[in-house]
């Protein structure tokens, strides 16, 4: 078991470009979930997957983010046309339908300049 | 709504207690425990589910008073390895999955 892991896990980006971020869940958990944290705080959650279905959105996602699970193993985190309070670290968990434990990835610290 | 953390940081010395506390306005169905380090990921501590049990592990143990909506997480004899930032992750009643809603987090830092 290799745990979760997210890629990059760092990112330095322009206002107004793109970018995307991928999180690949252990193996056998077909729950997942994305958060954002700001420093000092703990993390909010921003999305849900089971397994390919995205069942759930904060209304903290705007429009310019969007996540995709294709085939209900790895996931991707888009945000468009970023923004300087985009600046935060993401984290992706996930967790299987038998516990309830999440575990979570490294994240991926993205600044925007 | 954002559970309440208390304390919001703690300093000890090696082999002291402390005790950290958490508390919802709402009815919750289960309270995640996590601890993290400057940099780190969240590490999972303990879950504890509605019905008030207590639950632990060496020397880190949790309750859930389900009639308060509180959790507690008590810390025994404390190591240097248990500084970090402790957050609890609540989950609220028939949300259908565990969406997560963190505390404001409790800075503990040990001292030797």
């Amino acid at each position: 078991d290799t745990g979760v892991s997210q890629d990059p896990r760092h990112k330095i980006t322009k206002r107004g470009q793109n970018v995307t971020f991928r999180c690949d869940p252990i193996s056998e958990h077909n729950r997942l979930y994305w958060y954002r944290q700001t420093l000092g705080q703990g993390p909010e959650f921003l999305t849900y997957f089971q397994n390919e279905a995205q069942l759930e959105k904060s209304r903290l996602l705007s429009d310019r983010f969007s996540a995709e699970r294709p085939k209900g193993s790895f996931s991707t985190l888009e945000i468009q046309r970023t923004e300087q309070g985009d600046s935060a670290m993401y984290l992706c968990a996930s967790s299987s339908m038998d516990t309830y434990e999440q575990y979570f990835g490294p994240g991926t610290r993205l600044t925007v300049t | 709504q954002q559970p309440v953390q208390s304390p919001q940081a703690v300093i000890l010395r090696e082999g002291e207690d402390a005790v950290i506390n958490c508390s919802s306005s709402k009815a919750l169905y289960s309270v995640h425990w996590y601890r993290q380090k400057h940099g780190e990921a969240p590490i999972f501590l303990m879950i504890l589910l509605k019905g008030g049990e207590q639950k632990g592990h060496d020397k880190i143990s949790a309750s859930f008073n389900e009639k308060k909506q509180q959790s507690s997480l008590y810390l025994t004899a404390s190591q240097l390895s248990y500084s970090g930032t402790y957050f609890c992750g609540t989950e609220g009643m028939n949300t259908g999955f565990q969406k997560l809603v963190f505390g404001t987090g409790t800075r503990l830092l040990v001292s030797p």
